[in-house]
């Protein structure tokens, strides 16, 4: 069965620091990989996907993602947080598009200014 | 993309009673999802709603605890019976839709959630 680890639950970073998520998946196959942000009172909010090609994905809001095989990582990182980021990440995983995610326990950012 | 309203945004309840959450789509789907998010906590899948059949339940949830509702292809309810303040958690309901241009990808979509908490 797929998995998916955030080893951090909290992160507090100051704003303009860089940021970086880490996110661990258990699949037997290529999988297809996911970073959701949930900002309070609101939906998730899709930043950004990995199916297959270029192992460095760019997502929305200026975040990037790296696809790393042999380290089963899928790491989202920012080089420069705003205050506006701090939110909640959910990183996911699904075995084919379109069909059911699993997905982490999530990491709760902060943004000292 | 699909754009989901939910309703009502946020209650506050009484132990024993019932709330019926509300899913509106903007679009036709086949399948409607109900996850569970704990305080702190991921999501957990509650159930699928097909239009026309009764709801698939995952391991741990039951249709008498939460009962679901899916008269047509763009809504859906789902009911929090006999609450108890365990059953605090934001309830976000889900589709899931293609992507123009990519091929059989199918994104999914999430709602803004019903934020619940039982007193």
């Amino acid at each position: 069965a797929q998995s998916v680890t955030q080893p951090d639950i909290h992160i507090t970073v100051s704003e303009g620091a860089s940021l970086e998520l880490r996110c661990n998946y258990s699949y037997g196959a290529t999988p297809y990989l996911f970073w959701y942000v949930q900002s309070p009172g609101q939906g998730l909010q899709l930043l950004l996907k990995y199916f297959s090609g270029d192992t460095l994905v760019q997502g929305i809001k200026g975040f990037e993602a790296e696809f790393k095989r042999s380290q089963s990582s899928f790491n989202l990182r920012k080089p420069s947080v705003h205050w506006s980021d701090a939110a909640e990440y959910f990183c996911a995983v699904g075995h084919n598009a379109g069909n059911m995610l699993t997905f982490g326990g999530g990491t709760r950012l902060m943004v000292k200014p | 993309s699909a754009v989901i309203s939910q309703k009502p945004s946020r209650d506050i309840c009484q132990r024993g009673t019932s709330l019926t959450i509300q899913c509106q789509v903007d679009s036709q789907v086949t399948m409607m999802f109900w996850y569970r998010q704990q305080p702190g906590q991921s999501l957990t899948l509650i159930a699928t709603a097909n239009q026309g059949s009764e709801a698939t339940y995952e391991s741990g949830f039951v249709i008498d605890k939460f009962p679901i509702s899916r008269p047509n292809l763009t809504f859906s309810t789902l009911t929090v019976s006999n609450m108890s303040p365990e059953d605090s958690s934001i309830y976000l309901c889900s589709v899931f839709q293609p992507v123009s241009g990519a091929g059989s990808y199918n994104e999914q979509f999430f709602g803004p959630g019903t934020r619940l908490t039982v007193l």
